[in-house]
């Protein structure tokens, strides 16, 4: 069974940080791309950021550009979003999602079920 | 940035009747590499078409995904109850990758 679990949400203040963490199974995690996404309550899909198979090339929304890094770890099938100086607008259901391809640059055919995050003084 | 708009925002039809749902791109989609989602109240998105007309796997042949360039369409025939949700547009053919609004579908 393919699976992808998110873990790491929660309530945090403005400008502080969190760490989101993906955990894969029942597919070669390696030889994937893997992407972030995310939902502000009530609102529609984000695409936040992408890492290819072997983790050389990453790429971000504008949105999060120089806050949030993308990483893995291969060897554990674990996925990441180091998320830094949050702001409000932040707060959105994170999702990490597999895609077709190894590059990245593919339709997204496996989700996890999303974890929040808030971000509130 | 490509910009997807899709229409209408929300649709109200009753089971067994046809949806056509549609996602027109602000330039010209590379490649064709625009995928619709379905995603129900507190749950994740699923992919149901990819590369403009490909059923993912497991999806019924009532879905069925058509266009290219600027004009994608999402046709569901023989509606069910269960296929009440709101459907996203991706294209994933430039960076960055973007969605939709959504069109929220309605079954009677």
């Amino acid at each position: 069974q393919v699976h992808l679990v998110e873990s790491g949400g929660g309530g945090v203040q403005p400008g502080r940080s969190l760490r989101l963490s993906c955990a894969a199974s029942g597919f070669t995690f390696s030889s994937y791309g893997m992407h972030w996404v995310r939902q502000a309550p009530g609102k529609g899909l984000e695409w936040v950021a992408v890492l290819s198979f072997e983790g050389s090339n990453k790429y971000y929304a504008d949105s999060v550009k120089g806050r949030f890094t993308i990483s893995r770890d291969n060897s554990k099938n674990m996925l990441y979003l180091q998320m830094d100086t949050l702001r409000a607008e932040d707060t959105a259901v994170y999702y990490c999602a597999k895609a077709k391809t190894s590059s990245g640059s593919h339709a997204f055919d496996i989700w996890g079920q999303g974890t929040m995050v808030t971000v509130s003084s | 940035e490509i910009v997807l708009t899709q229409s209408p925002g929300t649709l109200s039809l009753s089971p067994g009747e046809r949806a056509t749902l549609s996602c027109r791109a602000s330039q010209s989609v590379s490649s064709n590499y625009l995928a619709w989602y379905q995603q129900k109240p507190g749950q994740a998105p699923r992919l149901l078409i990819y590369g403009a007309s490909s059923r993912a796997t497991g999806i019924p042949d009532r879905f069925s995904g058509s266009g290219s360039g600027t004009d994608f369409t999402l046709t569901i025939s023989r509606l069910e109850p269960e296929d009440s949700a709101v459907y996203y547009c991706q294209q994933y053919g430039s960076s960055p990758i973007t969605f939709g609004q959504g069109t929220r579908l309605e079954i009677k």
